[in-house]
């Protein structure tokens, strides 16, 4: 079976850091991927990892653990705009086919002025 | 900026009827998926299309559903007789393959109710 956990909610001010966790227990791994998903909104893409470390993006960088099934994103000089649920994903199955994205309930994250 | 285009973005029908909903993948993307999300839920998988065949299909596409890529273009899901607990915001997404490491690219839905 797969299973993906991250918290439902979290709260930071403006121009804070902010680190969401997800850990998962899926058959097979070909990546974990954030998205960020604005309510009535389609997701949309902000980061894939596939081998351990950190992948920074501007402002928002993301980790994996392969061997501890844990994946954080953090996001860093937070801005209004950011208020949004943060979606963490995994492909699982055989990393030669495109096989499907399976989500997380997502953490939705309130900005504070 | 390529996109996946879905329509209609809001569809209302009565319970037992038909609904057919509409996408227009990225045009060089071969892989295609439905994903769906009730309110307040996850996205959750419906199925995966490949090659004009269904790949995979998750414990919720059951015989009430059917996809289609009828011409070189559209990519549909058909619920054939509505269930008020089929109410939802349905996805569209594409993939090329060769670049999963940047997922998919969604549509912006449609939003399903069943009345």
């Amino acid at each position: 079976g797969q299973n993906i956990d991250q918290p439902t909610e979290m709260t930071a001010t403006e121009g804070a850091i902010v680190q969401i966790n997800c850990t998962y227990q899926t058959s097979g791994f070909n990546g974990l991927f954030w998205y960020q998903q604005h309510a009535g909104e389609a997701p949309t893409f902000l980061s894939y990892n596939v081998l351990d470390g950190l992948e920074e993006k501007g402002r928002f960088s993301s980790f994996l653990s392969r061997s501890k099934g844990y994946s954080y994103l953090l996001l860093k000089e937070l801005q209004m705009k950011d208020s949004a649920s943060y979606l963490c994903a995994v492909r699982g199955g055989d990393p030669n086919r495109d096989d499907k994205i399976i989500f997380g309930k997502g953490t939705r994250l309130h900005i504070l002025p | 900026e390529p996109e996946v285009t879905q329509t209609p973005s809001h569809q209302v029908t009565q319970m037992g009827q038909e609904v057919i909903l509409r996408c227009v993948p990225i045009s060089n993307h071969l892989y295609f998926y439905w994903y769906r999300q009730i309110l307040g839920q996850k996205v959750e998988f419906l199925v995966s299309f490949y090659n004009n065949e269904i790949s995979e299909k998750s414990e919720i596409f059951d015989d009430q559903f059917s996809v289609e890529r009828p011409d070189g273009s559209n990519f549909t899901l058909k619920i054939r007789s509505t269930k008020l607990e089929d109410s939802a915001m349905y996805f569209c997404a594409s993939s090329e393959l060769g670049t999963a490491n940047y997922g998919y690219t969604f549509g912006s839905g449609t939003r399903l109710t069943v009345v």
